[in-house]
């Protein structure tokens, strides 16, 4: 079956940039949509269609896809930031929906 | 205010069944597919199923297809979730999500509704 792939954790320092991969046979065709969900928080939507911000998600989020990989942009990343983050798409005929296995991004 | 609000989470037998809703508020329900997703504890975020805006198609992820029922009621403004013949696996929490625009854009998130199947 169908799978996305991302890194299980992420470190950053505040103030630097990180970034977090999700990669998929799909991706090429597929769009991504990329989630963040804080400790016993609902997930909220931080980018989508690859590259898109949703208003009121920080300018510091951003995203791109590039064949089988896409990424996710934290550039100057905050202290608030620190959760995990999953990835989101399709298979290839855009039927099968699921989540990658999510990153933890700790900033400290 | 746009809100999407969980319930029917409760503790379970395997075997038994259950049944969630997801009330929805602040927008015209009827505009939207609706999607639930659970997450098992300690684990990652996992799409279990999905209803068109006029309920005329579904999906339904093969970990729960034949045992899960989703449906919809545009004239309460809600959704629904029936799960039949649980199993421990089911055990997470629950949550509600709208899309846009028929895009897999999931806009708005309820906080979840906690299902425990244990005997």
């Amino acid at each position: 079956s169908y799978e996305l792939t991302q890194p299980p954790s992420v470190s950053v320092s505040p103030g630097h940039t990180a970034r977090i991969t999700c990669s998929g046979d799909a991706l090429p065709k597929r769009y991504v949509f990329w989630y963040q969900q804080r400790s016993g928080q609902a997930p909220m939507l931080v980018i989508y269609e690859d590259k898109k911000r949703p208003s009121g998600i920080p300018e510091r989020f951003s995203g791109s896809s590039s064949g089988t990989m896409a990424t996710l942009t934290v550039s100057g990343a905050q202290v608030e930031d620190e959760a995990d983050y999953y990835c989101f798409s399709t298979d290839i005929d855009g039927d099968y929906r699921l989540f990658g296995g999510g990153t933890k991004l700790t900033v400290l | 205010e746009v809100e999407l609000v969980e319930s029917g989470g409760a503790l379970v037998q395997p075997g038994g069944s259950l049944r969630l809703s997801c009330a929805a508020s602040g927008f015209t329900f009827s505009d939207h597919a609706m999607h639930w997703v659970r997450q098992a504890p300690g684990r990652g975020l996992q799409y279990i199923s999905g209803i068109s805006s006029r309920a005329a198609g579904t999906y339904y992820a093969e970990s729960v297809r034949g045992r899960f029922t989703i449906s919809r009621d545009n004239s309460e403004n809600t959704l629904y979730l029936q799960m039949d013949s649980l199993r421990i696996e089911d055990t997470g929490v629950y949550y509600c999500a709208r899309e846009v625009g028929a895009k897999n854009i999931f806009d708005v998130w309820g906080h979840g509704t906690s299902v425990t199947v244990s005997s």
